[in-house]
């Protein structure tokens, strides 16, 4: 079964400053992995992809992450953090669609709060 | 696009009623909704996912009496909370997966928060 760990539980930056949230997930095939995020009382939001191809993929709001395979590691990243980037930023790992359902197991999410 | 809809956005409800969610993919067909469970700081946990014309699937430990799933048409899942307790109090999320689209995209909707008396 897959897993996603993402060791930080709350983050602080200073807005302007760069950010990177990090996420390490298990899972014995060719993971697809996703970044949401999730503001107070509200749904998640897609911020990026990686199914295959490139490692390093871009999403909205000036997010980017890095897949690498080696660290079972997908990192977000984003040069330089806005105040209304604070919210939950939750990591996770789909299994590959084989016509059925496909599942996505989440972590346990980063906090992230900008001080202005 | 990929607009997925949740009603309600709140509700309060006295102990041993039954409330029902409403999930509504507004601009794609989905035939597979999922349901999730969010307990306040902690990640979402799938509860079930929804078939469009079958039965619903119930990940382990979810009582299937208490959480009845209906998904009777490509747009709408329904998910009814059976006479609700305050432990069963929580954010509920609906996401849909696109007919169309890639198959391991889910798109979420906005939650419902149930306050149980």
């Amino acid at each position: 079964a897959q897993s996603v760990t993402q060791p930080d539980i709350h983050i602080t930056v200073s807005e302007g400053a760069s950010l990177e949230l990090r996420c390490n997930y298990s899972y014995g095939a060719t993971p697809y992995l996703f970044w949401y995020v999730q503001s107070p009382g509200q749904g998640l939001q897609l911020l990026l992809k990686y199914f295959s191809g490139d490692t390093l993929v871009q999403g909205i709001k000036g997010f980017e992450a890095e897949f690498k395979r080696s660290q079972s590691s997908f990192n977000l990243r984003k040069p330089s953090v806005h105040w209304s980037d604070a919210a939950e930023y939750f990591c996770a790992v789909g299994t590959e669609d084989t016509g059925t359902a496909s599942k996505l197991t989440f972590g346990t999410g980063t906090r992230l709060q900008v001080t202005l | 696009g990929a607009v997925v809809s949740q009603h309600p956005s709140r509700v309060i409800c006295k102990s041993g009623t039954s409330v029902k969610i409403e999930c509504r993919s507004l601009d794609f067909q989905a035939t597979t909704m999922f349901w999730y469970r969010q307990f306040p700081k902690q990640s979402l946990m799938l509860m079930a996912t929804s078939n469009e014309g079958s039965k619903a699937t119930y990940e382990q430990g979810v009582e299937k009496d208490k959480f009845l799933i209906n998904h009777a048409s490509l747009t709408l899942s329904t998910l009814t909370v059976t006479s609700a307790h305050p432990e069963d109090s929580s954010f509920y999320i609906c996401s849909a997966r696109n007919l169309a689209g890639p198959k391991n995209i889910q798109y979420f909707g906005a939650g419902t928060r149930l306050s149980v008396l």
